[in-house]
């Protein structure tokens, strides 16, 4: 099946430690995407890639970093500078990045402050 | 610049009976318009998006929508709701002049289903 996947499920991240979200696709897609869902609120986009090795800054890019050195996969790195990292994140990958495009989604990592 | 609101963050009904989901976007240029759901800790799916053409969608799970560019609205509608439709739904817009990457979502509606 294709399709996104994302891991861990749950992390927690201590004072002044880097955590890294992984994400996965197997759906050949071009453009991958980065966002962060806080509770009631919509989703806010951190970093978008159209293409490898290729990274754009989304709306709330502050105290994260990404790469993209290869098609399938697009890592989140939550640095120590995010002083408020506590939320749901979504990765989503489309065809490429044309406004009409579908975006998937991953099922999520939930990231929590010890 | 463009926007979307979703009127309702809470809507509950009755198992069986019809619901509404209101969404309204502004933007000076033409649009795209998506409803996506979330079931309870994982991501979100398509349910149906408004591309060009006719201005009902139909989607999955009996789902549609209707694009009313007059009243710049993208209501979401089933008529008879079941329980596995408890789930947070969200509307989306994109403008057809940017990019994937600026879509704009809404703040949700969380449907709930009581027996």
């Amino acid at each position: 099946d294709g399709g996104i996947t994302q891991s861990p499920k749950y992390l927690f991240r201590k004072e002044g430690q880097n955590v890294t979200l992984s994400c996965e696709q197997n759906l050949n897609h071009d453009a991958m995407y980065w966002y962060r869902q806080d509770p009631g609120q919509g989703l806010r986009l951190i970093y978008y890639s159209q293409i490898v090795n290729d990274f754009q800054k989304g709306d709330i890019a502050e105290g994260y970093s990404v790469s993209r050195e290869k098609k399938e996969s697009f890592p989140l790195t939550v640095t120590s500078a995010q002083k408020n990292p506590t939320a749901f994140y979504l990765c989503a990958s489309s065809k490429g990045l044309a406004a009409l495009e579908t975006q998937y989604f991953g099922p999520g990592t939930r990231l929590l402050v010890l | 610049a463009q926007s979307v609101t979703q009127l309702d963050s809470q809507v509950p009904v009755f198992e069986e009976a019809p619901v509404e989901l209101r969404c309204n976007y502004s933007s000076s240029v033409s649009v795209y318009l998506f409803w996506y759901v979330q079931y309870p800790n994982q991501g979100l799916q398509l349910l149906l998006k408004y591309l060009s053409g006719s201005t009902l969608v139909k989607g999955i799970n009996g789902f549609e929508a209707e694009f009313n560019k007059s009243q710049t609205s993208f209501h979401l509608r089933k008529p008879s709701v079941h329980i596995s439709d408890t789930a947070e739904y969200f509307c989306a817009v994109s403008s057809g002049y940017s990019s994937a990457s600026k879509i704009i979502f809404g703040s949700g509606t969380r449907l709930s289903i009581r027996p």
